[in-house]
C-alpha cells in the first residue's frame, strides 16, 4: 500500500530565510509525487508535480523540489520565504494516472518577522 | 472562472438531518473526486468517478452516497448526519493520464449539532 509521512507537523521560518519541507513514500512501483499548497479556509493548490525526467523539478511561487529515489524522499524547498508562504503544505502520492492520492498529514509553515 | 466549485462553502446543521454538497467543474476533466479532511487537517479519498462511474469507493459509511448526473458533475449525499462527520469536504477533478493532476475546490465545512 502507498503511504505518504511528513515527519514535521509544524515548522516556523524567519521570512527571508530558507526553507526545506520533508516527505519520505512508501511505494511499489515509480511513484507520481505532488507537493500542494492550503493557505487558511481554502481548497489545495498544486505546487509541482514529479513523474519522470529531471528529479529536481520547478513549481509555482519559487519552491522546487528534489526526488531522490535511493531516500523515497521528495522534499520540497524555497531559497527565500515570504509572509504570504503562510500555509500548510501537504505531499502526495499516486498511481499512474493519480486515481488515488494518498496525502501526507501535512505541515503547518509559520513565517515571523 | 472558477474551475471547480462547491456549494454550499459553510453547512450548519443537526444531528439526524440529511444534507447534500453541491460540485461542479467546468474543465472538461473525466473523473472527480470527494475528500474529507478532518480537524487535524488529514486528507483522505472517499470516492472517485470517472465519467460518471464509481470508480473509487473507500471505507465510507453508506449513509454516504455520491451521484454524478454527468462528467462536470459529482453531487455528496449524506443522511442521518452524525457528529463524527463534521468536517471540510472537498471536491476535485482531474484527467486521467499521464502528467495529470487534481484540482481542488474550496471546499464545504459541514458542522453537525
Amino acid at each position: 500500500a502507498q503511504s505518504v509521512t511528513q515527519p514535521d507537523i509544524h515548522i516556523t521560518v524567519s521570512e527571508g530565510a530558507s526553507l526545506e519541507l520533508r516527505c519520505n513514500y512508501s511505494y511499489g512501483a515509480t511513484p507520481y509525487l505532488f507537493w500542494y499548497v492550503q493557505s487558511p479556509g481554502q481548497g489545495l493548490q498544486l505546487l509541482l508535480k514529479y513523474f519522470s525526467g529531471d528529479t529536481l523539478v520547478q513549481g509555482i511561487k519559487g519552491f522546487e523540489a528534489e526526488f531522490k529515489r535511493s531516500q523515497s524522499s521528495f522534499n520540497l524547498r524555497k531559497p527565500s520565504v515570504h509572509w504570504s508562504d503562510a500555509a500548510e503544505y501537504f505531499c502526495a502520492v499516486g498511481p499512474f494516472g493519480n486515481e488515488k492520492l494518498t496525502f501526507g498529514t501535512g505541515t503547518r509553515l509559520t513565517i515571523i518577522p | 472562472d472558477t474551475a471547480v466549485s462547491q456549494t454550499p462553502k459553510y453547512l450548519v446543521t443537526q444531528m439526524g438531518n440529511d444534507k447534500s454538497i453541491k460540485c461542479e467543474q467546468n474543465l472538461g476533466h473525466d473523473t472527480m473526486y470527494w475528500y474529507k479532511q478532518d480537524s487535524k487537517k488529514f486528507l483522505k479519498i472517499m470516492f472517485s468517478y470517472n465519467n460518471k462511474e464509481l470508480i473509487i469507493n473507500e471505507t465510507v459509511p453508506n449513509r454516504f452516497s455520491p451521484k454524478s448526473p454527468d462528467k462536470a458533475h459529482l453531487n455528496l449525499h449524506i443522511n442521518s448526519l452524525e457528529l463524527g462527520d463534521s468536517a471540510v469536504y472537498f471536491c476535485a477533478s482531474s484527467q486521467v493520464g499521464h502528467g495529470s493532476e487534481q484540482y481542488f475546490g474550496p471546499g464545504t465545512r459541514l458542522t453537525v449539532t
